[in-house]
Formats: structure tokens, sequence, C-alpha cells
């Protein structure tokens, strides 16, 4: 276990609808990711936050979108949502934002 | 420039047998390679990572063989476990404009080890 905890652990959505996902990080890591992984590749990583401010984003609209607190956990805000954003969403954190990442379990989004 | 190819994207091995997994990536700018297992409904968990740097790593039964020439690594395990029987993911590292250290992954591999 890493100590990386996020909520909820599975929802259903409908398409257009917007969603929140939730993450506590691991204890002592100020920095947390986000990835996107869809069922039988590889995670796409969608940004960093560190210091309250997104430092890095991959390859994804800005639709996506995210917040971290001062507590160092994180929020992933997805709008509009489209069927294609069903996924395993993956948080992860680190003890700075050069450093080796750690994954929680991850949220599953099924969007109908 | 930032994809990482990843094969075979399926493997069975016998119980004891040594399971052999291969990476290839074109952006020299790469700093960090790990390897994370995956068990199904699970997120990836960190087995084993290299830096570009050192040839050849060994924690337990699990090694990172590195060729920066080739631009390429694999990982190996050795004796290997039901227990094994997992998706494994390569990655490669870097550290963006922003200073977020960003993973890109292969495709995965799933293993199957037989008892």
């Amino acid at each position: 276990e890493t100590g990386v905890t996020q909520s909820p652990t599975h929802l259903i959505k409908t398409r257009g609808q917007q969603v929140t996902l939730r993450c506590s990080s691991q204890s002592g890591h100020n920095t947390v990711s986000w990835y996107q992984q869809a069922l039988g590749q590889g995670p796409q990583f969608i940004f960093q936050y560190y210091r309250e401010e997104e430092n890095g984003r991959g390859n994804f609209p800005p639709r996506f979108s995210g917040l971290q607190f001062p507590n160092y956990s994180s929020e992933l805000n997805v709008n509009a949502l489209e069927l294609d954003d069903s996924a395993l969403y993956l948080c992860a954190s680190s003890p700075g934002p050069g450093n080796t990442i750690y994954f929680g379990e991850g949220s599953w989004l099924t969007v109908v | 420039q930032q994809q990482v190819k990843q094969s075979p994207q399926s493997l069975i091995v016998q119980k004891g047998g040594i399971s052999i997994i291969n990476c290839a990536y074109e952006n020299t700018a790469f700093d960090y390679f790990p390897w994370y297992q995956q068990f199904p409904g699970k997120g990836p968990a960190l087995l084993i990572a290299i830096r570009p740097d050192v040839s050849e790593k060994k924690e337990g039964r699990f090694t990172i063989s590195f060729n920066k020439s080739a631009k390429q690594f694999s990982l190996h395990i050795m004796d290997s476990q039901p227990g094994d029987s997992a998706t494994y993911f390569c990655a490669a590292s870097i550290v963006n404009s922003g200073s977020a250290r960003q993973l890109t992954f292969g495709s995965g591999t799933q293993l199957t080890v037989l008892p």
C-alpha cells in the first residue's frame, strides 16, 4: 500500500455531466499527479500539482481541471463528460515534483 | 518522440522460468526508467527503476537491463511464480519545463505464470 487514497472507487455518470474525483497524498508528499488509464492501455499523464499550482500538463483538453489544497490533497474535475472519458483515473503522489511517484488504487469512471 | 514501445503484449511462462519484457524509447531526454506491476482492479505499483548511467539493476528476482546506445531496456523476472501473474508496464520519465516529473508508459504486458 502506498498511502495514496482515492474516492470514490467507482462511479457512473451520464454523457455531458461533470465529475469530481478526490485524492489524499501519502504523508510527507507535497506533489500530486493524475493519470488516465483506459481499459487495456497504459496510464496517460493528465497533469501535476505542486504548491497548489499546476506545474505540468499532458495532452488533455481544458475540460480536465484540477485543484490542490494546502494539505496537499487534490481534486480532478472533468466537465462535459464524453463516452471516451470512461477509464481508471489514477492519482499519484511524490515527495517533490521531480521525484518518484506512487499510485493510489484509482477511481473507475464509467460514462453512459 | 514521447512514445515508449513495449513487447510482447502477452507472455506465458512456466513456474520457475524466466520472464523477459522489452521496451524501446526514442526521446534521449528521458532520465528515469521505472517498471510497474498492476494486478486487476488495482493501481500500478512501482517494482524497480533504473537511471541511464547504469546498465543493470537487480532487486531480488527482478533485474532491469539498460542499453543506452540502443535506447532499449528490459525487465527479467527470474524463477517466475504464479503470484507474479499481472500486467507489467515499462515507463520512461522526464522532468518537464514546469519541473513536473512526467511518466510515459508502454502499452503493457500481461504475464501469466503457469503452476
